[in-house]
């Protein structure tokens, strides 16, 4: 298995540019995650689908941020516009879960993608 | 109250030492526990899930107090490789389920 794939690796943009982030989950996991990663608040779960429907959307930033996920097979996270501050290491996980919550595979991680908005 | 508190260290030890992180919880209602590896510039990777009786992997152990909320890892015989950020993970049943809880981290540094 490919494991959880992310692109683009890096992206440098600038300041009020749309940045897309891409997510291919691994083959049948049913919930994905996007989290943002920085060296002051750590990581930080921002939303995750359950089949495909976004269950939990409260750590979203802000309404410049936005995630969807047309299929099992692909989510994209968006930042419309960026900002300086959204600068950090977005990943996206994904796995299964079994009865009542309990996972049935481990949270697997992509590489991440690399964001620097000047 | 943050759902999931570590101590961020750093910790420095020599090869060889053992070295033991906690981590704390706040919903009683936690039922599933991880610790997670994350190295320099890497994605988080799973190092090993906490039972409740603990468990031991090698040179890991991990060992979960219910009554009082803590997780901890311990590492023994520490190796150069063992260098990273581990990450206390807690899965919450309920409204949230599926939902993650991960603390920030506690870096480990094994110098020669």
């Amino acid at each position: 298995d490919a494991g959880v794939i992310q692109s683009p690796r890096h992206e440098v943009t600038e300041m009020g540019q749309e940045v897309t982030l891409r997510c291919k989950p691994i083959s049948g996991h049913d919930y994905l995650f996007w989290y943002r990663q920085t060296m002051m608040r750590g990581l930080e779960l921002l939303i995750y689908f359950n089949n495909n429907v976004p269950i939990d959307d409260s750590g979203m930033p802000e309404d410049r941020f936005s995630a969807k996920m047309p299929n099992a097979s692909f989510s994209t996270l968006k930042i419309q516009p960026s900002e300086p501050r959204d600068s950090a290491v977005y990943f996206c996980a994904s796995s299964s879960f079994g009865v009542a919550g309990e996972p049935s595979s481990p949270l697997h991680f992509g590489n991440g993608t690399r964001l620097t908005v000047t | 109250r943050k759902e999931v508190e570590q101590d961020p260290g750093p910790f420095n030890v020599p090869e060889g030492a053992t070295v033991a992180f906690n981590c704390t919880y706040s919903n009683s209602a936690s039922q599933s526990f991880f610790w997670y590896r994350q190295d320099c510039r890497k994605e988080p990777k799973l190092l090993m899930s906490v039972y409740s009786s603990g468990n031991e992997d090698g040179r890991f152990t991990a060992q979960l107090n219910r009554a009082s909320q803590y997780i901890s890892l311990l590492i023994r015989d520490s190796k150069l490789s063992d260098s990273a950020t581990y990450l206390c993970v807690v899965n919450n049943r309920g409204s949230t389920l599926g939902r993650l809880y991960f603390g920030r981290g506690t870096q480990l540094t094994v110098w020669p």
